[in-house]
């Protein structure tokens, strides 16, 4: 079974900073990987996603992610973060060989940015 | 602008009461899913419609019921609520073919007193 693991439960950046948000997933083949992020009082809205290919992608708000496969990791980044930014990321996986694709989600990083 | 719609957007109840939660996407989907987030924001599945047709119900104690009379409409209902059962309670739709693309209504937040 899959697992993801967001060894930091809060980050505190300053506006304008850089950020990683660090996530580590546990699946024996390759897997989908996804970032969703939960804006206060909303729902979850999908950041970033990855399938295949070229393991940098790019996602909404100037988000992308780099999927390290010996590393088992696909962390977030950011060159330089706004208060909106501030809201609950979680990491996600799912297989890709079952017919229904369960996501399993990781425990969520809430980031804060101040000023 | 939001296309997963739920109701209420709060609730607060006591012990041992029934309570139901609704929602209603428009996005067109095929597929309907129901969320549980605790306090720590931990997310579980709890269950999965295709075309009103249950495809994942995981372990959840079986005083909790979704009702689904469309493909567009899952509902929640829980009988005899518990205080563990106080939560945010998420609804999401995706395609069934792209099940892993939620798109997320704002919840329902249950206090159980």
């Amino acid at each position: 079974a899959q697992s993801v693991t967001q060894p930091d439960a809060r980050v505190t950046v300053s506006e304008g900073a850089s950020l990683q948000l660090r996530c580590k997933y546990s699946y024996s083949g390759t897997p989908y990987l996804f970032w969703y992020v939960q804006y206060p009082r909303q729902g979850l809205q999908l950041l970033l996603k990855y399938y295949s290919g070229d393991p940098v992608v790019q996602g909404v708000n100037g988000f992308e992610a780099e999927f390290i496969k010996s590393n088992s990791s696909f962390h977030l980044r950011k060159a330089s973060v706004h208060w909106s930014d501030s809201a609950v990321y979680f990491c996600a996986v799912s297989p890709t060989s079952s017919s229904f694709s369960k996501l399993v989600f990781g425990q969520g990083t809430s980031l804060s940015v101040v000023p | 602008e939001t296309a997963v719609f739920q109701t209420p957007n709060y609730h607060v109840t006591q012990v041992g009461n029934e309570v139901s939660f609704n929602c209603k996407q428009t996005l067109g989907h095929d597929t309907m899913y129901w969320y549980k987030q605790d306090s720590k924001k931990l997310l579980k599945i709890m269950f999965s419609y295709n075309n009103k047709q249950l495809i994942v119900n995981e372990t959840v104690p079986r005083r909790f019921s979704p009702q689904s009379s469309d493909k567009a409409h899952l509902n929640l209902r829980i009988k005899s609520v518990e205080p563990e059962d106080s939560a945010v309670y998420l609804c999401a739709s995706s395609y069934y073919r792209s099940q892993n693309t939620l798109y997320f209504g704002a919840g329902t937040r249950l206090s159980v007193l």
